[in-house]
């Protein structure tokens, strides 16, 4: 059973950085294809990237292309998102999600998350 | 440019069923072939209830349903309950390994 543990709310200035952790247990984070989904106040779902295990490549969201990277610690199975040049509309809940995630026969990719973390507060102020 | 269009909110009193459509479009064709769906309880991490357009993940009520017609997928469920409250997303791969999200739509049981 795979377990997601994220960091702790946090609060920062817009122009700053964030950097969110997502501890696996249960399961052996390089065998994982790793997302990050964020929610903002009153907004849906918003997919921010994730590593497709097939090309072995990150793939980002244009819309954060530039502000976002996403990094593993496989000695501590723990995945980071870190998103740059904070703004007010990047407050959110961001989530890491993982599951399956494979390429159909035409070489088309599909799958889903089956598991989230409990998700990470993070608030843009001045 | 591809998007997955959700009524914004949908209603129903227990006991019935209600639908969720899912409307596709873009200009890649294979976009839209995989979709999944998710129920969100406010507070909550969100949860699987339909991938691969039909299939139920073990342990999901089999009051959840999905299906899908040309550019449209649906969510049904069936006997609606009041912990069926939620927001519902559906979700799909495009051909670029991009994921989009629908805009989720409000299930209120009345």
């Amino acid at each position: 059973q795979v377990h997601l543990v994220q960091s702790g709310a946090a609060v920062k200035k817009p122009g700053a950085s964030v950097r969110v952790s997502c501890k696996v247990s249960g399961y052996t984070l390089s065998k994982l294809s790793m997302h990050w989904v964020r929610q903002a106040p009153g907004k849906g779902l918003e997919w921010m990237g994730g590593f497709d295990p097939e090309d072995g490549e990150t793939i980002y969201a244009q819309k954060f292309q530039g502000r976002v990277t996403m990094t593993e610690d496989t000695s501590t199975d723990t995945a980071y998102l870190e998103l740059s040049s904070l703004r007010s509309e990047d407050t959110a809940v961001f989530y890491c999600a993982t599951g399956i995630y494979y390429r159909d026969n035409s070489g088309y990719p599909r799958g889903y998350f089956d598991y989230w973390g409990q998700g990470t507060l993070v608030s843009v102020s001045s | 440019q591809s998007a997955l269009t959700q009524p914004a909110s949908v209603s129903g009193s227990p006991g019935q069923s209600i639908t969720i459509s899912c409307t596709g479009t873009s200009s890649d064709a294979g976009t839209f072939m995989y979709v999944s769906w998710y129920q969100h309880h406010p507070g909550k991490a969100p949860k699987v209830m339909i991938y691969d357009v039909s299939t139920r993940p073990s342990g999901v009520s089999n009051r959840f349903s999905g299906s899908k017609s040309g550019n449209t997928a649906s969510l049904t469920i069936s006997g609606l309950q009041a912990e069926d409250e939620a927001v519902y997303y559906c979700s799909s791969y495009t051909g670029r390994s991009t994921l989009i999200f629908g805009g989720g739509t409000k299930l209120t049981v009345l």
